[in-house]
């Protein structure tokens, strides 16, 4: 059972990089989610879709692009790297909104900018 | 805007140990509450969801509770195991955010044997 897949699990860029961090989930579930966790921190919310063509903005989307072209898939694009994005990035998916609804998170990928 | 509160940061007790952790959250209206395992270098994993209309919810050794009105919830851990090591958060589902949830910054348990 794969359930939310994240690749890399490692990455170190050089300020002004860029790269994509790449999320599938094989649940077919609609809502797919984008969070960073700092040291000591909650998660933030970066980005999310309702499904396949529609995203939107969470609380911290600055530096970030994301694309969700099929159901499975969600990337997430850095453009030009800054140390600011040094962290830790989650991946997530639920089948709906209901309010008995869980989250499935991937692995993460820890990220250095340098 | 909601914000969400876990106390204590650390805890290290003995193994077998009944324990207590504490969430509180400034916004009521919530949809429902959730309580997060994470391991090292792991994801996060899902181990209980409050609906906003639940009291408590149970699995196992684990049993979390939600009190809307004093904005607040617990996991209770009986009998705790030096497998029970790892940070726990909570989250909340707002009412007005739709599918998207706040978390706090976590509670990292040491249980030892």
């Amino acid at each position: 059972n794969a359930g939310v897949t994240q690749t890399p699990k490692f990455r170190i860029l050089k300020i002004g990089q860029s790269m994509t961090l790449q999320c599938t989930q094989d649940m077919n579930h609609n809502y797919m989610y984008w969070y960073r966790q700092d040291p000591g921190m909650g998660l933030k919310l970066i980005y999310y879709s309702v499904g396949a063509g529609i995203t939107d903005k969470g609380e911290v989307p600055n530096g970030y692009n994301v694309s969700r072209s099929t159901t499975e898939d969600f990337p997430l694009r850095l453009e030009l790297a800054a140390p600011s994005q040094t962290s830790v990035y989650f991946c997530a998916s639920s089948r709906s909104l209901a309010t008995n609804e869980k989250l499935f998170f991937g692995s993460g990928t820890q990220l250095s900018v340098l | 805007k909601q914000e969400v509160t876990q106390i204590p940061a650390a805890l290290s007790v003995p193994e077998g140990e009944n324990l207590v952790l504490n969430c509180s959250f400034t916004d009521s209206a919530i949809y429902n509450l959730q309580w997060f395992r994470q391991d090292p270098g792991k994801g996060l994993t899902s181990l209980l969801l409050i609906q906003s209309s639940q009291r408590e919810q149970t699995s196992g050794r684990l049993n979390a509770s939600l009190d809307k009105s004093s904005g607040r919830s617990t996991l209770y851990i009986a009998a705790s195991q030096p497998g029970d090591s790892a940070t726990y958060l909570c989250a909340v589902r707002r009412e007005t955010s739709g599918s998207r949830l706040t978390f706090g910054e976590g509670t990292q348990l040491t249980v030892n044997p």
